[in-house]
């Protein structure tokens, strides 16, 4: 069965902090891998990783994918209150139903003062 | 990206009684797609909204149940009928365009749904 692995559950670190938060996948037909940013009920788009070791950056949040471990990791530096939320993994797959992301069940981020 | 809009943003509803949770877009886009997210879940397709045909339902989920319409490339409803407690959840809508990846989904504020 396809399905995603997000670790930690939880987190909580002080401004200024850099985190690692992991994804792993099992999934035949791997097409992309997702990572999202939930604050009350809308996930905001983050990254699309389609290709091992290419690392993706934006300001302080940078990801990469490796498609031969089947993990992914999202890093923030320099973290703010801003950043607490839910960060989700989901991927895509190709096949019947080819649209769909498969989502894990997040890593909630807790940034204190 | 797309801007996303869905109405309405919160409600409390009767078990028993259905809801039709309305998203919007402003511009067209190629796939829409329908979430629920069940408290402390993660994110579960429902099913695909077909531009002028039948929804496309995930296991689990049936048209009964959750009868969606796609009218146009623009708007798309969700309809939670004969709802119980345990279809209280937030149900999100996602669009994705050919333009830049069907991959890349971007949802809508959400329907945080309560039924009592």
């Amino acid at each position: 069965e396809d399905k995603v692995v997000q670790s930690p559950l939880s987190l909580v670190v002080h401004e200024g902090d850099t985190v690692t938060l992991n994804c792993s996948y099992e999934v035949t037909n791997f097409r992309s891998l997702l990572w999202y940013k939930q604050e009350k009920k809308a996930p905001t788009f983050l990254f699309m990783l389609t290709s091992s070791g290419i690392e993706k950056k934006s300001g302080r949040l940078s990801s990469i994918l490796d498609k031969k471990e089947l993990f992914s990791i999202l890093n923030i530096t320099a973290t703010q209150t801003g950043d607490s939320a839910v960060y989700l993994c989901a991927f895509a797959a190709s096949g019947a139903g080819s649209y769909q992301l498969t989502f894990g069940k997040g890593t909630k981020l807790s940034v204190i003062p | 990206s797309a801007v996303i809009s869905q109405k309405p943003s919160r409600d409390i509803c009767q078990r028993g009684t259905s809801l039709t949770i309305q998203c919007q877009v402003d511009s067209q886009v190629t796939m829409m797609f329908w979430y629920r997210q069940q408290p402390g879940q993660s994110l579960t397709l429902i099913a695909t909204a077909n531009q002028g045909s039948e929804a496309t339902y995930e296991s689990g989920f049936v048209i009964d149940k959750f009868p969606i319409s796609r009218p146009n490339l623009t708007f798309s409803t969700l309809t939670v009928s004969n709802m119980s407690p345990e279809d209280s959840s937030i149900y999100l809508c996602s669009v994705a365009s050919n333009r830049i990846s069907t991959d890349t989904q971007y949802f809508g504020p959400g329907t945080r749904l309560t039924v009592l």
